[in-house]
């Protein structure tokens, strides 16, 4: 099994820039989650899907920020216009389930600069 | 969500035996704990997981007192490469929830 596939594992983009994050979930998982993590807060939950679905959005910080799944096997995470402070590691992560005790397999993440 | 409590930092020293408690005061009845592990440029992995009691892995134990309100996760005989964030979570089994990982514990395992 590949794993959870994440692309690109870096990105470094100017203020004002489109970025799109990619991430491949485990063949089977009908769940899957994007998190951020900095230093600052930690790892945070940004949104979830569960059957493609987006169940939890929350954690979206604002606008500028948005998700989709079109099908089981592909997922984005889209941040139009990039600031600075979007600065982060964006982690991709699949699960079985959408439950509390299902374990979640991360991917590799994504290592985000926006200068 | 239950909310935890763990130290920000820990070091310790390669072969010891690693204990670290997270404290959980306002865990719920149907409210299982797990705990995660994050070594640096890598992604968290789930370690372990129980509800009450002791339950033990081929990594890890995990102890849980009667009145669940903290945990410990035992690492044994740890070596450089145990060096990671781990991370403590508390939540129910059912659909839709959520887990909250927060900043962890940065344990550090000194030669």
């Amino acid at each position: 099994d590949a794993g959870v596939i994440q692309s690109p594992r870096h990105e470094v983009t100017e203020m004002g820039q489109e970025v799109t994050l990619r991430c491949k979930p485990i063949s089977g998982h009908n769940s899957l989650f994007w998190y951020r993590q900095t230093m600052m807060r930690g790892l945070e939950l940004l949104i979830y899907f569960n059957n493609n679905v987006p169940i939890d959005d929350s954690g979206m910080p604002e606008d500028r920020f948005s998700a989709k799944m079109p099908n089981a096997s592909f997922s984005t995470l889209k941040i139009q216009p990039s600031e600075p402070r979007d600065s982060a590691v964006y982690f991709c992560a699949s699960s079985l389930g959408a439950g509390g005790t299902d374990t979640q397999y991360f991917g590799p993440g994504t290592r985000l600069t926006v200068l | 969500l239950a909310k935890t409590t763990q130290p920000i930092s820990m070091d310790s020293y390669e072969g010891q035996e690693v204990n670290i408690t997270c404290s959980h005061n306002n865990i719920a009845t149907n409210d299982y704990i797990t705990w995660y592990q994050q070594f640096p440029s890598q992604g968290p992995r789930f370690i372990i997981q129980g509800y009450k009691t002791k339950v033990t892995n081929e990594v890890a134990s995990l102890f849980i007192p009667a009145d669940r309100k903290s945990s410990t996760l035992s690492l044994p005989r740890v070596s450089l490469s145990d060096t990671a964030v781990y991370y403590c979570l508390v939540a129910p089994g059912e659909r839709g929830n959520r887990l909250a990982f927060g900043k962890g514990n940065q344990v550090v395992v000194i030669p």
